[in-house]
């Protein structure tokens, strides 16, 4: 069956250092692959996709995840993280045509001082 | 542009009270459309999605339904609610025939008491 997981359920990060939010699929082909944010009580924004090409896509606000099919994962990976970035991430993935994307359970990133 | 639309934001209501919940999209037409559940703490559960006016697939067995009665119309619906129907309900949608990912709501936050 397709899944996606994300094994972190919660990360805390210091204020400027780099983020990593590790995500791992599980499909019959290379998927498309997405990555959301959540902030409380919100919907959900999209941050980045991949679909095809280049390994390494870059998102808005200075997100970026990277494809490794050897792997199976699609990592979203943030420089210097600021604290309004503390908010629920979510990986997801789906096929070509019409699809349901399949979400992570989601990883809640916690920024300190 | 294509803008989302759900509401009310919030709403608390008592058990064995009916309830709906409504999502319009602008700016585009035949959308696929998809209600989605998060409780507390959990992540994204997929409840109904829609390919076309009243064409309603159903994902998990419950106390709810949905009904597509116009195009850019999608309702969520119960006739008497549980106790375990509260959580946050996310109305989404994405170009029909395309996977481009979902576009969400904002939310409704249910309370049943």
């Amino acid at each position: 069956a397709q899944s996606v997981t994300q094994p972190d359920i919660h990360i805390t990060v210091s204020e400027g250092a780099s983020l990593e939010l590790r995500c791992n699929y599980s499909y019959g082909a290379t998927p498309y692959l997405f990555w959301y944010v959540q902030s409380p009580g919100q919907g959900l924004q999209l941050l980045l996709k991949y679909f095809s090409g280049d390994t390494l896509v870059q998102g808005i606000k200075g997100f970026e995840a990277e494809f490794k099919r050897s792997q199976s994962s699609f990592n979203l990976r943030k420089p210097s993280v600021h604290w309004s970035d503390a908010a629920e991430y979510f990986c997801a993935a789906g096929n070509t045509g019409f699809q349901k994307l399949v979400f992570g359970t989601g990883t809640r990133l916690l920024v300190s001082p | 542009s294509q803008t989302i639309h759900q509401w009310p934001a919030t709403l608390v209501q008592p058990v064995g009270s009916p309830l709906s919940l409504e999502c319009t999209v602008e700016g585009t037409s035949n959308p696929n459309l998809y209600w989605y559940r998060q409780a507390a703490g959990r992540g994204l559960q997929l409840l109904f999605y829609s390919v076309g006016i009243g064409q309603i697939s159903s994902e998990v067995p419950q106390n709810l339904s949905a009904s597509r009665p116009q195009d850019r119309q999608f309702i969520l619906s119960s006739k008497k609610l549980l106790l375990s129907d509260s959580g946050f309900y996310l109305c989404a949608w994405s170009p029909s025939g395309a996977n481009y990912g979902y576009t969400f709501g904002s939310g409704t936050r249910l309370t049943v008491v």
